[in-house]
């Protein structure tokens, strides 16, 4: 089975605070991807990752910052919270090669940005 | 315009009942399909793939009709375990790009008994 992990579930932190949000999964997927997901617009795409060390651009990646020092590590950085990123951030996983290369999700982090 | 779109609902059906989410996709190059679901406050799981000649499984059929560009899910005989939102999500390949993969905004389903 596929897991995904998120460092935390639910964060509440302070506007202007630099916020870390941690994403780890053990299946060797090369590609990694960070949401966030708020009420009637669906998920949007932060950032993604195709290989260690690489990154691109989503939809809305701005305010936002990613690290991909490890295969299996794929880290989102807010790097001054405002209240306007309060929401639920996921992470996902899939791999670049297979018949099915659907995405795997974490649980998810919900922030509050106070 | 949107990559995907579906019709947000929120459909009410009774127990028992048929129901059909419909998708449109905007990018004829898209290459894989997929159905997810997503119970409140948990995160999108795979329900199904979506394969150009339809696929089922169990009470749940998918369709792909690549000429209209056009995804569904039919639920038979629904069962309020079903009460959810179903996410139709499209994926596009492209060299040194990796896998990119679209969402709509989900379909709310409430299965009343």
């Amino acid at each position: 089975d596929v897991k995904v992990t998120q460092s935390s579930r639910y964060l509440v932190k302070r506007t202007g605070e630099k916020v870390f949000l941690e994403c780890v999964q053990d299946m060797d997927h090369e590609n990694m991807f960070w949401y966030r997901q708020d009420p009637g617009l669906g998920l949007r795409l932060i950032y993604f990752s195709y290989d260690v060390k690489m990154k691109e651009k989503g939809d809305i990646p701005e305010g936002y910052s990613v690290s991909r020092e490890k295969k299996e590590r794929f880290s989102l950085i807010l790097e001054s919270a405002s209240t306007n990123q309060t929401s639920m951030y996921l992470c996902a996983s899939s791999t670049e090669t297979g018949v099915t290369n659907e995405q795997y999700f974490g649980p998810g982090t919900r922030l509050t940005v106070t | 315009r949107k990559e995907v779109e579906q019709d947000p609902g929120p459909f009410n059906v009774p127990e028992g009942a048929t129901v059909a989410f419909n998708c449109t996709y905007s990018n004829s190059a898209s290459q894989s399909f997929f159905w997810y679901r997503q119970d409140c406050r948990k995160e999108p799981k795979l329900l199904m793939s979506v394969y150009s000649s339809g696929n089922e499984d169990g009470r749940f059929t998918a369709q792909l009709n690549r000429a209209s560009q056009y995804i569904s899910l039919l639920i038979r005989d629904s069962k309020l375990s079903d009460s959810a939102t179903y996410l139709c999500v499209v994926n596009s390949s492209g060299r040194n790009t990796g896998n990119q993969f679209y969402f709509g905004t989900g379909t709310s389903l409430t299965v009343i008994p």
